[in-house]
């Protein structure tokens, strides 16, 4: 079965960085694309970028646009986002989601399997 | 930038049918996804490309669309179905995925 294991959240403070992984297993990880998504406890979803099956391409939301990476490793079946110059408004709990199948049918930016999530909070 | 609309909450007796609307431009060209999101728990994803539903999800859940607004409906409503929904998108304009603000679900 799909499972999805985000890990690397914690406590840092503003200005420092964090690296989130998520570790896939049970499919193709290098057909789909992946996404990172984050959300304040109560709030609503909030996305933060997605990548390409391949790597080749990668979009971010304006909020962490030149702050944030997303990368993936295909040859481990691992996701990550590395996030610098973190700010207070980026505590949030952090999902990473499997999106569609490069080579299937179907909308490519849905997000069909989530993670657990991993907690970031950035405070002084 | 784009915008999806949601109400904020939809309140509905057990066993009867809710509707949660969601509003955005130009709906025509954009496929619409559907989450659940229980408390404490990650979103499922319960409608994708408009109307279809990923396997496991009853078939109590169903999506529809038409001119600026998508829908998704919950026939027969029960008390396990109370959630958080969102919608989602991909805006090819800015290159984004884009949510909606999510809708509250009340069973009564």
């Amino acid at each position: 079965q799909v499972q999805l294991v985000e890990s690397g959240g914690g406590v840092v403070q503003p200005g420092t960085s964090l690296r989130l992984s998520c570790a896939a297993s049970g499919f193709t990880f290098r057909n789909h694309a992946m996404q990172w998504v984050r959300q304040i406890p109560g709030k609503g979803l909030d996305w933060v970028a997605v990548i390409w099956h391949d790597g080749n391409n990668k979009d971010y939301a304006d909020s962490v646009k030149g702050r944030f990476t997303i990368s993936r490793d295909n040859s481990e079946d691992t996701l990550y986002l590395q996030m610098d110059s973190l700010r207070v408004e980026d505590t949030a709990l952090y999902f990473c989601a499997r999106g569609g199948n490069y080579y299937g049918s179907g909308s490519y930016y849905r997000m069909d399997h989530w993670g657990q999530g991993t907690l970031v909070t950035v405070t002084s | 930038s784009y915008v999806l609309i949601q109400t904020p909450s939809v309140s509905v007796a057990p066993g009867q049918t809710a509707a949660i609307p969601c509003g955005g431009n130009n709906f025509a060209m954009k496929s619409v996804e559907w989450y659940q999101q229980r408390p404490g728990q990650a979103p499922v994803l319960v409608v994708h490309d408009d109307i279809n539903r990923p396997s496991g999800i009853p078939e109590r859940f169903s999506g529809s669309k038409s001119g600026n607004t998508a829908t998704l409906t919950i026939s027969r409503v029960e008390a396990g179905d109370e959630a958080d929904y969102y919608c989602q998108v991909w805006d090819s304009g800015s290159d984004q995925v884009i949510f909606g603000g999510g809708t509250k679900l009340t069973v009564l």
